[in-house]
Formats: structure tokens, sequence, C-alpha cells
């Protein structure tokens, strides 16, 4: 079935680093792919998305791309702040009913 | 706009107890969801409403968990008899659209403990 298997944390960064958090996906169909977020407390809030091949989705200075050949989307950001400390889940939608379909999460912590 | 509302936020019962859960989706959304998301896991869907009619409900304990959504709009969640493991935080989200293309947006969620 479909499934997203995105890298296992916890990731710990020092303010200003460079951090990636690697996305995979099931190929079957063609999927829009998604990145969520989840600050403590809250609830989950759409980071951005991608809906074909090749496309970049990027929001708050967070990227990433829809690599087909590579069934990847990973998540990006030159410079992380303390403010981005969250939990990042990447999803796939697709099938008959377009239901979404979660990785597990990656939980981030900056540190000042 | 308002967003999606849930209550309540934080639920303990005994197991074997019945517990039901609230929610309101954002004024207009056709779609809505009942997610699962257990400690240290990605969510994951329980039911899917088009309006108040079922689309997916092929991941929902049915001997125990029950939804419906009257009018197409509000929907609950039950479960009875509850059991150990259904701790979870239940996410509720609706959409405009049920294509995955669209957003879907995310209540607060509520958090259950069964002892």
């Amino acid at each position: 079935g479909d499934s997203v298997t995105q890298m296992e944390g916890p990731v710990t960064l020092s303010e200003e680093a460079f951090l990636t958090i690697n996305c995979t996906y099931t190929a079957t169909g063609y999927p829009s792919l998604f990145w969520y977020v989840q600050y403590p407390g809250e609830g989950l809030q759409l980071l951005l998305k991608a809906t074909k091949a090749d496309d970049k989705g990027s929001n708050k200075g967070f990227e990433a791309t829809y690599r087909k050949e590579t069934t990847s989307f990973h998540l990006e950001k030159g410079s992380v702040q303390v403010s981005d400390s969250a939990v990042y889940f990447c999803a796939r939608g697709g099938g008959s009913n377009y239901k979404l379909t979660f990785g597990k999460g990656t939980l981030l912590t900056v540190n000042p | 706009e308002a967003g999606v509302a849930q209550s309540p936020r934080y639920k303990i019962i005994e197991k074997r107890q019945s517990v039901a859960f609230w929610c309101n989706p954002i004024s207009g959304h056709a779609t809505l969801y009942w997610y699962q998301q257990i400690l240290g896991q990605g969510p994951k869907l329980l039911i899917q409403f088009q309006n108040n009619g079922v689309v997916d409900d092929s991941q929902l304990p049915k001997d125990r968990f029950s939804a419906e959504r009257l009018k197409g709009v509000d929907s609950t969640l039950k479960i009875q008899p509850a059991k150990l493991e259904d701790s979870a935080v239940y996410l509720c989200a609706s959409s405009l659209d049920p294509r995955g293309v669209n957003e879907q947006f995310f209540g607060p969620g509520t958090r259950l403990t069964v002892l």
C-alpha cells in the first residue's frame, strides 16, 4: 500500500545551521506531496506542498522538491531558527479517495 | 476565519468506559477526517466523510469505534468500550476538496489517556 518513510529523529541543530529532513514515498499513481509542521501544543499546519514532478514547494524559508526519479521530497532550510523547533511530517495524498498518508514525524530542536 | 474546533482537549478514562469526541470543521468544508495519532507515529486516517456520507472507514475498528456527521457539518467520534491501546491524540481535519491536492486543516486534537 501507500507509505511514506522519513528520517527518524530527533534532530538537534544550532541556530543558523542547515537543515535536511529526508522523505521518500511509494510511487503508486501520481501523488501530491506535503510537509506538515506541528509546534508544541498545537495542531498540524501545512508547511508546503508540491503536486507534480519537479515542482518545488516553499514557505518560511523551507523548500522541498518533488523528485519522481528518486521518489523523494526532502525538506531543507538554509538557516534554522529556534522558532523552527517542532515535529515535521511528510505526507502523500493519493489513491481513490485522495487520503493523506503520513510518515512517523521528525522532531527538530534548534538551540540558540 | 475560525479554524477546526475540537473538544474536549484532554480526556482520561478507565478501560471499558466510553468516550466521545466532537469536531466542528471550517465553515463550508465538505470533507471531514478523523485521524488517530499514537505517540511517536504519524496520524493514521480512521474515517473520511464527504458531507454526511462515509468515503473511507477501512481503518476504523468498527467493533468499538463509531463516527457520524449529521447534517454534513459537526461530527462525533465514539469509542465504546475503550482499550489501553486507544490512548492517543485524536485529530479532526477538514478540507474544501476531497482530493489530496488541497490542504487539510487540522484542529488541536483531543488527547485520550486510557488507564
